[in-house]
């Protein structure tokens, strides 16, 4: 998984409650995002880093806040989750300097699974 | 808005077959395309990325075409393996860190 880990891997927890998912990565990459994945639609982009305290909304961002406050860690929190916000979250990333290169690919973590009741 | 669409949702074959994957794609403008691999419980792992100038690019027993005019791509597998059975899905860039857009993916079942 290219040095990328989330944690926690799988949660459950109640409507109202906050949650935070962690992304870790040890590759030095620019950039960090944050998806989820649910049955019938494509990953969708929630938010997503561009350096340190540098963040920027994606897609489905309503109900989500995101912080990154070193380079390897970027922390996505539900305020108030919802079962609406019941699915399976990705980590991602990308922009790693090779050389005189910026490349883009992205590489995606383990995947959180998280189930609102 | 941008879109992209694959074909079909899901597809059954018998190991050692070969299988097509389709992807149309509206997105403009056009950066490159990629194809991932995603296995059951696991992140999307990439198998090619085509820019503007690219018509095939390999990756094994994958091959990822690219008609730029039409706005189409196809993922080939060549003589499939157990170990194939995944979703695939096409995502097309735009340009800059937030400019993906994913496709739904192909279920791809590969019977012994």
């Amino acid at each position: 998984d290219a040095g990328i880990t989330q944690s926690p891997r799988h949660k459950v927890t109640e409507t109202g409650t906050p949650v935070t998912l962690r992304c870790h990565q040890t590759e030095n990459h620019r950039y960090m995002y944050w998806y989820r994945q649910d049955p019938g639609h494509g990953l969708r982009l929630i938010h997503y880093s561009y350096g340190v305290k540098d963040t920027d909304k994606g897609e489905v961002s309503d109900g989500y806040s995101v912080s990154r406050s070193k380079t390897e860690d970027f922390l996505l929190t539900l305020e108030s989750a919802t079962s609406s916000q019941t699915s399976v979250y990705f980590c991602a990333i990308s922009g790693k300097r090779t050389g005189g290169t910026l490349l883009y690919e992205q590489y995606f973590g383990p995947g959180t699974r998280l189930t609102v009741t | 808005k941008n879109q992209v669409e694959q074909s079909p949702q899901s597809l059954i074959i018998l190991e050692g077959k070969n299988c097509t994957l389709q992807c149309n794609y509206t997105v403009s403008p056009f950066s490159n395309l990629r194809w991932y691999k995603q296995d059951t419980g696991r992140g999307p792992v990439s198998l090619t990325i085509m820019t503007f100038s690219e018509n095939t690019k390999s990756n094994g027993r994958y091959t990822a075409t690219l008609d730029a005019d039409t706005k189409q791509s196809s993922l080939h597998i060549t003589a499939s393996q157990l170990s194939d059975s995944a979703s695939y899905i096409c995502v097309v860039s735009a340009g800059g860190a937030d400019g993906l857009t994913f496709g739904k993916g192909t279920h791809l079942i590969i019977q012994p």
